[in-house]
């Protein structure tokens, strides 16, 4: 049974470029989260997507975008990077029957903004 | 504004004996409680949670005790093992909210 699987697992890019990281949930999950996880910080979520439309934003500008495809994987897109959105991606699925079920979550992709 | 904390940024404990881990929250919309272990170049791990309406729940070594009026919980590991030695986050969330908020980690260090 496949877990939660993240790609790349690393990431170098320079400010202002434009980068996406793509996440596959867990067998039989349709909801994915994504979070960010800054050094020394605990997960900050990004937003939520449930048949293929975002259902919950946490406190990210809008350079943060994303997108849920009909086989539940998703991408999360962010755009003119700055030196702060160094940090891990972590990617978790979830069902969006069972909201209070645990998180599953991904190895994560870590994003080095230069 | 944070609204789940982990005051302790580290703990140490020798290998057999009791580590507590404390989390406290200022939302009293949170209704569920978790905790996520995780290890150096790996995702969190799901440990123990507990509802809103229990003050404890226990699960082998692990047991989580949730104070309501003080908005805090704990987190008990006994014994403590080597292998218990990670990064562990305290998470809550709201009823029916798809959103999980996580306090800052604790790093337990268990020493044989």
């Amino acid at each position: 049974d496949a877990g939660v699987t993240q790609s790349p697992t690393h990431l170098i890019k320079t400010r202002g470029q434009q980068v996406t990281l793509r996440c596959s949930p867990k067998s039989g999950h349709d909801t994915v989260s994504w979070y960010q996880q800054a050094l020394g910080q605990g997960p900050q979520f990004i937003f939520q997507y449930y048949e293929e439309e975002e259902r919950q934003r946490g406190n990210f500008p809008d350079r943060f975008s994303g997108h849920q495809f009909p086989n539940y994987s998703s991408e999360l897109n962010v755009n003119a990077l700055l030196l702060g959105d160094s940090a891990l991606y972590l990617c978790a699925s979830s069902l969006q029957t069972a909201p209070n079920e645990k998180l599953f979550f991904g190895s994560g992709t870590q994003l080095s903004v230069l | 504004d944070q609204q789940v904390k982990q005051n302790s940024p580290s703990l140490s404990v020798q290998e057999g004996r009791i580590s507590i881990l404390n989390c406290d929250y200022t939302n009293s919309m949170f209704d569920y409680f978790l905790w996520y272990k995780k290890y150096p170049a790996e995702g969190p791990t799901f440990l123990i949670s507990i509802s809103s309406i229990k003050d404890k729940n226990e699960d082998g070594r692990f047991t989580v005790f949730l104070n309501k009026s003080a908005k805090h919980l704990s987190l008990h590991i006994v014994p403590s093992q080597p292998g218990d030695s990670a990064v562990y986050f305290c998470a809550a969330r709201g009823a029916n909210a798809g959103k999980s908020t996580f306090g800052d980690g604790t790093t337990l260090t268990v020493k044989p």
